[in-house]
């Protein structure tokens, strides 16, 4: 499965919103689908899994949702430490696959 | 405190090979699928390879079959990727994570924690 995320880069400020969408080339089975952030020069962190389940830890500002073939993260309000890359991936399907990210940069 | 450690990234020639380890700490490591996922310089992340976590299973992607190995000695707490025949295109930061398999049969797994990884580079 072929993961397109859009957009590439997203321009904002501290405290707007942010919407990140994540599209399947085919439907991803069970919704198996995860969202990671990547902050510079740190490994990746889960934030959700299953298309809407947010990871331990994870604040409620960022919200999931979708099923099938499109998939969408929220962050409602952008703190200065979210500013980073974001990447989804499927894992209903083999192989495991990744879409190439959206970096969220500070406006 | 969950930690994944790696090491053992080194630059080494093309058809070489090169052994990375990766340290765990602060959880029952036997009890979890352990991962590879690499990522090129300034590009995006790529699944290399799953070790299951209850039969001994592995999985690998498609561009590494047959070249690398994935290991773990649950005595040691400890994750291994043994790569050969090295190529440039396998240049990349190499990741060590903590999944969750969702099968017996394929790899499906996603990664719930992941270290910082240990840079492979292969070039002449």
């Amino acid at each position: 499965i072929v993961l397109t995320q859009s957009p590439g880069t997203l321009s904002l400020s501290p405290g707007e919103r942010a919407t990140l969408s994540c599209r399947a080339s085919q439907s991803v089975g069970n919704n198996y689908l995860a969202w990671y952030q990547q902050r510079s020069g740190q490994g990746p962190r889960v934030l959700i899994y299953r298309a809407s389940n947010r990871a331990t830890g994870i604040p409620d500002r960022f919200t999931a949702s979708g099923s099938g073939t499109d998939f969408t993260l929220t962050i409602s309000r952008l703190e200065p430490e979210d500013f980073a890359v974001y990447y989804c991936q499927q894992y209903g399907n083999s192989p495991p696959t990744f879409g190439p990210g959206t970096t969220v940069d500070i406006k | 405190e969950v930690q994944l450690l790696e090491s053992g990234g080194d630059l080494v020639q093309p058809g070489g090979s090169l052994r990375l380890s990766c340290a765990a700490s602060g959880f029952t490591f036997g009890f979890y699928a352990m991962s590879w996922v690499r990522q090129a310089p300034g590009k995006g992340l790529e699944w290399v390879s799953t070790f299951s976590d209850s039969d001994d299973t592995t999985y690998y992607a498609d561009a590494v079959k047959g070249r690398f190995t994935i290991s773990r000695d649950n005595s040691k707490d400890t994750l291994y990727l043994q790569m050969n025949s090295l190529r440039a295109e396998d240049t990349a930061i190499y990741f060590c994570a903590r999944s969750l398999l969702h099968s017996h049969s394929y790899p499906l797994v996603y990664f719930n924690f992941w270290g910082r990884g240990t840079l492979v580079t292969v070039s002449s």
